[in-house]
C-alpha cells in the first residue's frame, strides 16, 4: 500500500513566521502535490512537482513556495504566514505516465492555524 | 477551463441507497475518480472508472458514467453510518498529471 506521511497533524504558528510543511512518500512516485482544503471550496492545488528539483504552480501559488530535493520528499513553505493561510493542507503523490491510470494517494493532512 | 461540480449535502437513512452526483466540463477526461474523506483525515481512493466504460461495480459501490452528458454518479447500496463522510469526484483530463476535484458532497447517514 502507498504510504504518504505528513509530518504534523496539527500546527499552530504566528503571523509572519516562516512555516515548513513536510511530506514523504514511500512508493517511488514521480509526482507530488500540495493542496489546501477550505469549507465549500473543495481542494485547490497550490504547487506540484513531477521530478526532483522540478516544480509547477497550481491554481493558488501566491504566498507559498515548495522544495523537492529528494524524490520521496516534497516540502511546502509559507514564506511569511498570514491568517488567511489557516487551512487544512493535503499532500498527495502519484506515478508518472500520461494516459494511464494515475490515482493520487493522500496523506492524512495538516491542520494549520495562523494566529 | 475545467470544472467539476457536486451538490454540497445529502442525507439518507441507514439501509437506504445513496446516490452522489457529479458533473464535469472537460470532454477529454480519461479517468474519473471517487474519493472518501472521513472527519479529520485525508482522502481515500474508493474507486475509479475509465472514460470508455459506462458502469463499474465494486461490492456496494456502483459508478455510472454518462459521457455524453458529462455526468458521473456514485451509488452506495445499503448505506451504513460508517459511510458518513465527504465524497469527492475528480477528473483526470487528457495529457496531464493533475486531477480536478469537485467541492465534495457531505453524506449524512441517519440511524
Amino acid at each position: 500500500d502507498v504510504k504518504v506521511t505528513q509530518s504534523s497533524r496539527y500546527l499552530v504558528k504566528r503571523t509572519g513566521e516562516k512555516v515548513f510543511l513536510e511530506c514523504v512518500q514511500d512508493m517511488d512516485h514521480e509526482n507530488m502535490f500540495w493542496y489546501r482544503q477550505d469549507p465549500g471550496l473543495g481542494l485547490r492545488l497550490i504547487y506540484f512537482s513531477y521530478d526532483v528539483k522540478m516544480k509547477e504552480k497550481g491554481d493558488i501559488p501566491e504566498g507559498y513556495s515548495v522544495s523537492r530535493e529528494k524524490k520521496e520528499r516534497f516540502s511546502l513553505i509559507l514564506e511569511s504566514a498570514s491568517t488567511n493561510q489557516t487551512s487544512m493542507y493535503l499532500c498527495a503523490s502519484s506515478i508518472q505516465g500520461v494516459g494511464s491510470n494515475q490515482p493520487q494517494h493522500f496523506g492524512d493532512g495538516t491542520r494549520l492555524s495562523i494566529l | 477551463g475545467e470544472d467539476v461540480e457536486q451538490s454540497l449535502f445529502l442525507s439518507v437513512r441507514e439501509g437506504d441507497s445513496s446516490v452522489i452526483n457529479c458533473t464535469y466540463t472537460d470532454s477529454s477526461s480519461t479517468y474519473l475518480y471517487w474519493y472518501k474523506q472521513e472527519p479529520g483525515a485525508g482522502l481515500q481512493l474508493l474507486t475509479y472508472i475509465f472514460s470508455n466504460m459506462d458502469m463499474k461495480q465494486d461490492q456496494r459501490l456502483t459508478v455510472l458514467l454518462n459521457k455524453k452528458d458529462k455526468h458521473l454518479s456514485l451509488r452506495i447500496a445499503d448505506t451504513q453510518t460508517g459511510d458518513s463522510a465527504i465524497y469527492f469526484c475528480a477528473e483526470r483530463a487528457g495529457a496531464t498529471n493533475k486531477l480536478i476535484f469537485g467541492t465534495g458532497t457531505l453524506l449524512a447517514v441517519q440511524p
